[in-house]
């Protein structure tokens, strides 16, 4: 089965561009989690979704970043307009039902480098 | 406070030593625990759940203590294999959200 994919693998873009990152969950999972990650903060949640609506947002930075998820094979992460400090890697991970459903499974990531 | 902390490291230690790693707490009501590894430039995934009553998985053994509000993980008998960073997670309130640690960075050295 294939797991999380998520693109682009990776996006260098420059200050003030709109950038869009995109995620299919495992097929029959209800949840999706985006994440950010960098080294100083390491792993942030930024947005959760449960049967495709947004259940908790507050980790998103600032109104500048938005997620869609128009149905249960597919999220977007937006950000516009990109800054340098938003160069991460972008996790998207997916959870399903019952008695594992707390084991989240990764996507690759995207890294994003805005210049 | 952070919600969970970890000491970043790195360790390293030379194969075949032990090594163990702890992870905090704040939330007394947190209700599940886990520790993922994270290979470089990878996706982090589970490596085992914790339980309450401690839980081995071959070389490896996590344990909880809710007393103190922290977890562990000890590595027996190190591989250079297992050089990676282990990030401790806790899951805390409704739904599946989880809140993951910074994670310590193990490097196993020949």
């Amino acid at each position: 089965d294939a797991g999380v994919i998520q693109s682009p693998r990776h996006e260098v873009t420059e200050m003030g561009q709109e950038v869009t990152l995109r995620c299919k969950p495992i097929s029959g999972h209800n949840s999706l989690f985006w994440y950010r990650q960098t080294m100083m903060r390491g792993l942030e949640l930024l947005i959760y979704f449960n049967n495709n609506v947004p259940i908790d947002d507050s980790g998103m930075p600032e109104d500048r970043f938005s997620a869609k998820m128009p149905n249960a094979s597919f999220s977007t992460l937006k950000i516009q307009p990109s800054e340098p400090r938003d160069s991460a890697v972008y996790f998207c991970a997916s959870t399903g039902r019952g008695l594992s459903s707390y084991e989240q499974y990764f996507g690759p990531g995207t890294r994003l480098t805005v210049t | 406070r952070k919600e969970v902390e970890q000491d970043p490291g790195p360790f390293n230690v030379p194969e075949g030593a032990t090594v163990a790693f702890n992870c905090t707490y704040s939330n007394s009501a947190s209700q599940s625990f886990f520790w993922y590894r994270q290979d470089c430039r990878k996706e982090p995934k589970l490596l085992m759940s914790v339980y309450s009553s401690g839980n081995e998985d071959g070389r490896f053994t996590a344990q909880l203590n809710r007393a103190s509000q922290y977890i562990s993980l000890l590595i027996r008998d190190s591989k250079l294999s297992d050089s990676a960073t282990y990030l401790c997670v806790v899951k805390s309130g409704g739904y599946q959200k989880v809140t993951f640690g910074i994670g310590t960075k193990l490097q196993v050295i020949p």
